[in-house]
């Protein structure tokens, strides 16, 4: 059974990086089957697609135009996880944010999620 | 992006119930559309790949069908436990996008 552990800190102070980890078990980060993506959840956006890592003979990430300026999601294969990095952050990403498996096109693992706060 | 709009937004129904949930794409994505169901503090189940297929473990009363622009979830006799919110989301296109939810609670 895959599952995915969330850690990192649920309180970000405006314009600091917003730090995130998703730890995989029952699976491997390097699988060329499936996809590690990262979604915020919020009243104002509702589900949110942030971006993606995986690999296909070598490693990829694309993202949501919305955040592509500001996001870097990696692989860390010697730990199998992967990581969120989102920069600058306003109080406008303030979410709930969840790490997901994406196979066959539909998410069937997911986080337990983080409540990212951004407040100073 | 590709636009998914749910309707209706909410519902009231009670146990027993039959409930279907509609699913609309702004563009053709053949039959990539998947459901979820959330019940709240907990992350999205998946329920339905492929517009009718049914994901592993998930309770046969669940039902998809659709391809195009247009998708329904069923229920039939819904459960006391089914009471949740529901999310489309399409996989034809990059980035996924996923519905506004439609919330079915205790009439």
């Amino acid at each position: 059974q895959v599952q995915l552990q969330q850690s990192g800190p649920g309180l970000v102070k405006p314009s600091q990086t917003l730090s995130l980890t998703c730890a995989i078990s029952g699976d491997s980060v390097s699988s060329n089957s499936v996809t590690w993506n990262w979604i915020r959840q919020s009243p104002s956006r509702g589900l949110e697609w942030l971006g993606r890592t995986y690999y296909r003979s070598k490693w990829d990430s694309d993202y949501a135009v919305s955040v592509k300026s500001r996001i870097v999601i990696n692989p860390e294969t010697s730990k199998n996880q992967f990581s969120l990095q989102l920069n600058s952050v306003t109080p406008e990403d303030t979410a709930v944010y969840y790490c997901a498996r994406l196979r066959r096109g539909g998410f069937d693992f997911w986080g337990q999620g983080t409540l990212v706060t951004v407040s100073s | 992006d590709i636009q998914m709009t749910q309707s209706p937004s909410s519902l009231s129904v009670s146990v027993g119930d039959r409930v279907t949930i509609t699913c609309r794409a702004s563009q053709s994505i053949s039959t990539s559309l998947n459901w979820y169901q959330q019940k709240p503090g907990k992350a999205p189940n998946l329920l339905i790949y492929a517009a009718s297929s049914l994901q592993s473990a998930v309770p046969s009363r669940f039902s998809g069908s659709g391809s195009g622009t247009d998708f329904t979830l069923t229920i039939n006799s819904l459960q006391p436990e089914d009471f949740a919110t529901y999310y489309c989301q399409q996989s034809y296109s990059s980035p996924v996008t996923f519905g506004q939810g439609t919330k079915v609670d205790i009439k």
